[in-house]
């Protein structure tokens, strides 16, 4: 068990749809990440954020936001869903935001299935 | 563009051999890679990791190796373990807008045969 908590495991809506995806990280990491994996392929990185603030963008597509909270849970929302919106989004923490190496604690991923 | 390439999709080794698990990386700014390994229904977990500035680093049975002039590294598992089937991620760190990113592999299932 990393810490890393996601909700929900699984989630199947329609195409046009929008959903929320939340996650709460080990206590004490300031940093969140969002990652996609789609079919076969690695781990995509989407955004970051360090306590509270965006801090880096990448893959992440305009139909798709997050926020920080003051608490430091995270939400991942993607909205006018397409089919190929279609994968596992993961939720990682780490203690620091910048610069020196640290390892990521990975959650359990969401399983999201557009139809 | 995929920076980092893991080329096999899937390794199968009899338990107690070596598993030796490969990944290529083209953008030299990269200054620390990782292994990930990730079972079924489970997020990643950290498993080990190497500067750029070194060639080797050994945590018990697994060891990192490290060939910048090649740009490739390779995961050593010794003796491989049933409990060591799973997909294993290779991921490389940059510093992306001021903040440490990781680039992942496609990933290489492996699976070790009794």
């Amino acid at each position: 068990d990393s810490g890393v908590t996601q909700t929900p495991k699984h989630l199947i809506t329609a195409t046009g749809q929008r959903v929320t995806l939340r996650c709460s990280p080990r206590s004490g990491d300031l940093s969140v990440y969002w990652y996609q994996q789609s079919l076969d392929q690695g781990l995509q990185f989407l955004i970051q954020y360090y306590n509270g603030e965006e801090r880096a963008k990448g893959n992440i597509l305009e139909r798709f936001s997050a926020q920080q909270f003051p608490d430091l849970h995270s939400e991942l929302n993607l909205s006018s869903l397409e089919l190929g919106d279609s994968a596992l989004y993961f939720c990682a923490s780490s203690v620091v935001g910048s610069g020196n190496i640290n390892e990521q604690f990975f959650g359990p991923g969401t399983r999201l299935t557009v139809l | 563009d995929q920076q980092v390439k893991q080329n096999s999709p899937s390794l199968s080794v009899q338990e107690g051999r070596i598993s030796i698990l490969n990944c290529d990386y083209t953008n030299s700014m990269f200054d620390y890679f990782l292994w990930y390994k990730k079972y079924p229904a489970e997020g990643p977990t950290f498993l080990i990791s190497i500067s750029s500035i070194k060639d080797k680093n050994e945590d018990g049975r697994f060891t990192v190796f490290l060939n910048k002039s090649a740009k490739h590294l390779s995961l050593h598992i010794v003796p491989s373990q049933p409990g060591d089937s799973a997909v294993y991620f290779c991921a490389a760190s940059v510093i992306f807008q001021g903040a440490q990113k990781l680039v992942f592999g496609q990933g290489t299932r492996l699976t070790i045969n009794p």
